[in-house]
């Protein structure tokens, strides 16, 4: 199956920083996105990335599909940052099930 | 407002009494599943369903079921709870093709947190 690694495993920031999350993946896949788990376990979605750019406010991610690897950044950190990022991908065949990678926890310090 | 929702978000139970545990989605999708997310293991599926009546295991279906008698709802059910099924449990749903739209972000339910003693 697919492979997800997501670097760093663990981040501390001050608030105000600025930070590169990524996620590599073994194989072409048509779907990626990137969540954000807050403190209280929910999964809230942020970008539905499968290739090129885009942004949202303080957030913005990119998708080089061809070298199979995704970038998350987040400019500006605030303390509601906190928690555990997550990649995702898909074939989009077979049961569309999502490889999740094990995800990087971001404390932010005020 | 478009979203998944699942219910309880968190229950305490004991071992083999049966439970449920609700997901709906009001966008349509025909595609719904559960994962669980246990710490070390990651988000694992559990059953998937590709439409109304169509539903298949996923990678740890021991010890569930699930029914889609309806397009908008996938409950899954518990029949003997055992402590191993402990854990977080998670409702997604998707647009199975989208044409041209072809956009198959998958959106998930705020989560339920099972506990069984």
């Amino acid at each position: 199956g697919i492979q997800v690694e997501q670097s760093p495993p663990d981040l501390i920031l001050q608030e105000g920083a600025n930070s590169t999350l990524r996620c590599n993946f073994s194989d072409s896949v048509n779907n990626l996105q990137w969540f954000h788990q807050n403190p209280w376990g929910q999964l809230i979605n942020l970008f539905y990335i499968p290739s090129g750019t885009k942004q949202n406010g303080r957030l913005s991610a990119t998708t080089v599909a061809t070298e199979r690897y995704s970038l998350l950044y987040i400019s500006s950190s605030q303390t509601t940052d906190s928690g555990v990022y997550f990649c995702a991908v898909d074939l989009d065949t077979g049961r569309r099930a999502l490889t999740f990678g094990s995800g990087t926890r971001l404390q932010v310090q005020p | 407002e478009a979203q998944v929702t699942q219910n309880p978000r968190y229950l305490i139970t004991v071992t083999g009494k049966k439970l449920t545990v609700t997901c709906s989605q009001n966008m349509n999708h025909e595609y719904m599943s559960w994962y669980r997310q246990d710490p070390g293991l990651g988000l694992r599926q559990i059953y998937y369903s590709m439409n109304v009546e169509v539903t298949d295991k996923g990678d740890v279906p021991e010890g569930y079921k699930v029914s889609r008698k309806e397009k908008r709802n996938f409950p899954l059910i518990l029949e003997s709870p055992s402590p191993n099924q402990t854990s977080l449990y998670f409702c997604a749903s998707r647009v199975l093709s989208g044409g041209s739209m072809k956009a198959y972000e998958q959106y998930f339910g705020p989560g339920t947190r099972l506990t069984v003693t």
